[in-house]
């Protein structure tokens, strides 16, 4: 499809499970976001790749959390021994370039994966 | 500090009446963008308006305005003739660029809820 892709799109999970989540951007995009929403919230920044630089991890929340990006497109964000406040929707993000004045440089969602851990 | 504010509690309207939504950001960076986001009951987020420090006039896409003061650092929505379908949370964001071309995550505000009346 033309827009941000993201699996499962609904994945409950006992507690102290790993779980993967997959984010395939829109073609072309080198910069891609991870966010997560708890219930009613506002969005949490996790992590931003950008072509081939050092990825900002400045939002994970802890070292459970982790993401890699291979060959600059698909991302995986991975949940180690996850607890209950770790339910909440993560939101797959992805733009051109890093910034600049060209609404080209606009970010745009995929539906979310829903996670619940039970 | 916040970056983003937005402190209107939940907003009302009558259908084909005009609204504002207020956001007000905060940066040192004399290069960014300012976006609104839309996102109804079914969580996807829906790009609306984009606005850059640099541009000259005000963004205005279809029914979706953005009231742009850079001096007093607010960039409020206008939506005018509102629509039942306009019912959503709607998000204010801001990315700041950073020259490096590292850092540019989107930051986001806590959300205003809207609710069109018929």
């Amino acid at each position: 499809g033309a827009g941000v892709s993201q699996s499962p799109s609904n994945k409950v999970t006992e507690k102290g499970k790993d779980v993967e989540l997959r984010c395939d951007p829109i073609s072309g995009h080198t910069a891609l976001y991870w966010y997560r929403q708890s219930l009613g919230q506002g969005l949490e920044f996790l992590i931003y790749f950008q072509g081939n630089s050092a990825p900002d991890k400045s939002g994970l929340p802890s070292d459970r959390f982790s993401a890699e990006r291979t060959g600059g497109s698909v991302s995986t964000l991975t949940i180690q021994r996850t607890q209950q406040e770790d339910s909440a929707v993560y939101l797959c993000a992805s733009s051109f370039g890093t910034g600049g004045r060209s609404p080209g440089n606009t970010i745009y969602f995929g539906e979310g994966s829903w996670l619940t851990v039970v | 500090a916040q970056k983003i504010t937005q402190t209107q509690p939940g907003m009302f309207v009558q259908e084909k009446e005009a609204v504002t939504l207020d956001c007000t950001y905060d940066t040192s960076d004399p290069s960014y963008g300012l976006f609104w986001y839309k996102q109804p009951s079914s969580g996807e987020m829906i790009f609306l308006i984009y606005q850059g420090s640099y541009d000259q006039q005000n963004a205005t896409e279809g029914r979706y305005s953005l009231n742009f003061q850079k001096a007093r650092k607010s960039a409020n929505l206008v939506i005018s003739a509102s629509q039942l379908g306009d019912s959503a949370m709607y998000f204010c964001a801001m990315r700041e660029v950073v020259r490096t071309g590292a850092n540019s995550k989107l930051t986001f505000g806590k959300g205003i809820t809207l609710s069109v009346r018929p």
